[in-house]
């Protein structure tokens, strides 16, 4: 079945980048996407990329995606402390559209 | 962003009740969701609509169910709440219009079952 792996935890300072990294088990992925949960709160989607794409960039954010490895990665350029917060990765297949999330990445931003 | 609701936001409830979570969205989506979250576990399917006739059973939908109301409402009932319910609840909605098909999620209700 589908399986999407995340890294647990993240530390990073402020100022710097922070490279968020994914892996997931299906070919078939149409879609796949960053949500950010910040403490208290729902998902709130932050990007998502096509499949047939291997990079997208917005403002800070960079979206990799090596479709022959199914890696998928997020970039925050000079990552904040309001950046803190967990990150999900998921996946969409072709057909019935589940989403697939990880089991999310705890980023931590100190000063 | 209130596009879409969840009520109530928190509840403590105690073993063998009956609890009932609400959803409403305003986004005019014709999907909807309702996911699970646990520490460590990401979020897990329970029940899922495609419209307002179409109900749909998740990864994890024993001891839950659910009722489409309206396109705009979904709800989820605990028939007998045990301990292990005891979870952060989600509901999303998507639109059928669109390809990426973004799911976009309430708030939450923290439940805790005694």
């Amino acid at each position: 079945g589908e399986d999407v792996e995340q890294s647990l935890f993240l530390s990073v300072r402020e100022g710097d980048s922070s490279v968020i990294n994914c892996t997931y088990t299906d070919s078939s992925s149409t879609y796949l996407y960053w949500y950010k949960q910040e403490p208290g709160a729902g998902l709130q989607l932050l990007t998502y990329i096509f499949s047939n794409m291997d990079m997208k960039q917005d403002q800070r954010l960079t979206v990799l995606l090596n479709k022959k490895d199914k890696h998928l990665s997020l970039r925050i350029a000079d990552t904040q402390t309001g950046d803190s917060a967990i990150y999900f990765c998921a996946e969409k297949g072709t057909g019935f559209q589940k989403l697939v999330f990880g089991t999310g990445t705890r980023l931590l931003v100190s000063p | 962003d209130a596009d879409v609701t969840q009520t109530p936001r928190n509840r403590i409830t105690k073993t063998g009740k009956r609890i009932m979570l609400e959803c409403s969205q305003t986004k005019g989506h014709d999907r909807m969701y309702w996911y699970r979250q646990d520490p460590g576990l990401g979020l897990q399917l329970i029940y899922y609509s495609f419209d307002v006739k179409d109900i749909n059973k998740g990864e994890i939908s024993d001891g839950y169910s659910v009722s489409r109301q309206a396109q705009a409402k979904f709800s989820l009932s605990l028939e007998s709440a045990i301990p292990n319910q005891t979870a952060l609840y989600f509901c999303a909605t998507s639109s059928s219009r669109t390809s990426e098909e973004t799911q976009y999620f309430g708030p939450g209700t923290r439940l805790l079952v005694l």
